[in-house]
């Protein structure tokens, strides 16, 4: 079966710390994307990376780093130096073999960044 | 460019009651997605509209939910009767193309929190 777990149900950094939110996903399927999404306070789901099964290039994107491990299932994220404004709640989430927006997620890490 | 839209925002309803949230997504995206988060658990797929048709609605939970799309614009998703267990945040999102595009991304609107007394 496929499934996305993010076992940190909730984290506390004081800014400026660098946290890394976990995200194993299962799957039988050899083509698969992953995805991560931010939901702030005022709800909406935004879009932060999307990476397929192919690439296991690590990316960074300013303090953002994502970090794709096939051998350990695992697709985790850095948040470096972190800021205030970083608190939100954080989804992973995993692609059907279709290719659609069919997503399985994850059940959130909320990340609470204190001044 | 105007966002994916959802109404209302928030909901308060009686059990048995009848609620009908509604879903405007981004002008031209023919791919239209609901979603739901129960309190605490993971954002689960209902189901995925291409224009008026449903292309797959394996998600939906019972048939008390019924969700239509007339025209291929906008969508309603009706709760009829609900109960407790419909209380979470539901999620609309659209996209320009079936498939997962760089140039057409998945959209999601602010969701509408649904609470059953």
């Amino acid at each position: 079966a496929q499934k996305v777990t993010q076992a940190q149900t909730e984290i506390s950094v004081v800014e400026k710390e660098d946290v890394t939110l976990d995200c194993v996903y299962e799957t039988r399927d050899t083509t698969y994307y992953l995805f991560w999404y931010k939901q702030p306070p005022s709800g909406e789901l935004v879009f932060l990376i999307r990476r397929n099964s192919f690439d296991e290039q690590n990316e960074i994107s300013g303090r953002y780093s994502w970090n794709f491990q096939k051998s350990t299932s695992s697709f985790n994220f850095t948040i470096t130096a972190s800021q205030v404004v970083d608190s939100a709640v954080y989804f992973c989430a995993l692609s059907e073999a279709q290719g659609t927006y069919k997503y399985i997620f994850g059940t959130g890490t909320r990340l609470k960044v204190l001044a | 460019e105007a966002g994916v839209t959802q109404f209302p925002s928030h909901s308060v309803i009686e059990k048995g009651q009848t609620v009908t949230l509604r879903c405007d997504p981004i002008s031209g995206h023919d791919n239209l997605y609901w979603y739901r988060r129960v309190m605490g658990k993971e954002i689960k797929f209902l189901l995925h509209f291409v224009k008026e048709s449903k292309q797959d609605e394996s998600g939906m939970p019972n048939n008390r939910f019924l969700a239509e799309r007339t025209g291929g614009t906008y969508s309603t998703l009706k709760v009829q009767p609900a109960e407790l267990e419909d209380s979470g945040v539901y999620f609309c999102a659209s996209s320009q193309v079936q498939g997962i595009s760089y140039n057409s991304p998945l959209h999601f609107g602010n969701g509408t929190r649904l609470t059953v007394t």
